[in-house]
């Protein structure tokens, strides 16, 4: 069974970079036709796609976000990770990393961590 | 980038009610849809996927439909357990992804 786990600092300060890391148990991150992904929530409001990698390390994403977004793969921890630049008051939200199939849909989710921007 | 439009925003049901809701695309995207539930404090849980074929373990209950722009879920006979959250997401784009903003399901 694939389980999948954020980690990193619950709190981080306005204009400073956000990093997460995803643990990915259960099987290989490195399989071949396998996206992975991170998805935000804002307390209280909905779900905002953030960007996937492929296994080959391509990456995609959401506009809005585009230019403070940086997704990468280590292969050899089987990890994924996510940094998110010069952080505001909107940037906190519930974090989730998550699979999407072939692209596609998500099967798998982490339990989500939730990030607060404040000084 | 397209967009989805969720109607209504939020729902008050019965146990034992029919249920839909509906799922508006800004743009066609054929059959590429898919719809989740959220309870508070859990991550979505995937229901349905390419529009009408449901995720092995939920229950047959839930049913989508639809295909081009306009989508809906329907919850057959309203369990305690299915007051959630849900969420329509489509892949027409992907490995873009858009979400719908959501609706809320309460119990009346």
């Amino acid at each position: 069974q694939l389980q999948l786990q954020e980690s990193g600092p619950g709190l981080v300060k306005p204009s400073e970079t956000l990093s997460l890391t995803c643990t990915v148990s259960g099987g290989s991150i490195s399989s071949s036709s396998y996206y992975w992904g991170w998805i935000r929530q804002p307390p209280g409001k909905g779900l905002e796609w953030i960007g996937s990698i492929y296994y080959s390390g391509s990456t995609y994403y959401n506009p809005s976000l585009k230019s403070r977004v940086t997704i990468s793969v280590d292969t050899s921890k089987n990890q994924f990770s996510l940094k998110l630049s010069s952080v505001t008051a909107a940037d906190t939200a519930v974090y989730y990393c998550a699979r999407p199939l072939a692209g596609t849909v998500f099967d798998y989710w982490g339990q989500g961590t939730l990030v607060t921007v404040s000084s | 980038a397209i967009q989805l439009t969720q109607s209504p925003s939020s729902l008050s049901a019965s146990v034992g009610d029919r249920v839909t809701i509906t799922c508006r695309a800004s743009q066609g995207i054929s059959s590429a849809l898919a719809w989740y539930q959220q309870k508070p404090g859990k991550a979505p849980k995937l229901l349905i996927y390419d529009a009408s074929s449901l995720e092995s373990g939920v229950p047959s209950r839930f049913s989508g439909s639809g295909s081009g722009t306009d989508f809906t879920l329907t919850i057959s006979s309203l369990q305690p357990e299915d007051f959630a959250t849900y969420y329509c997401q489509q892949f027409n784009s992907y490995p873009a992804i858009t979400f719908g903003q959501g609706t809320r399901l309460e119990i009346k």
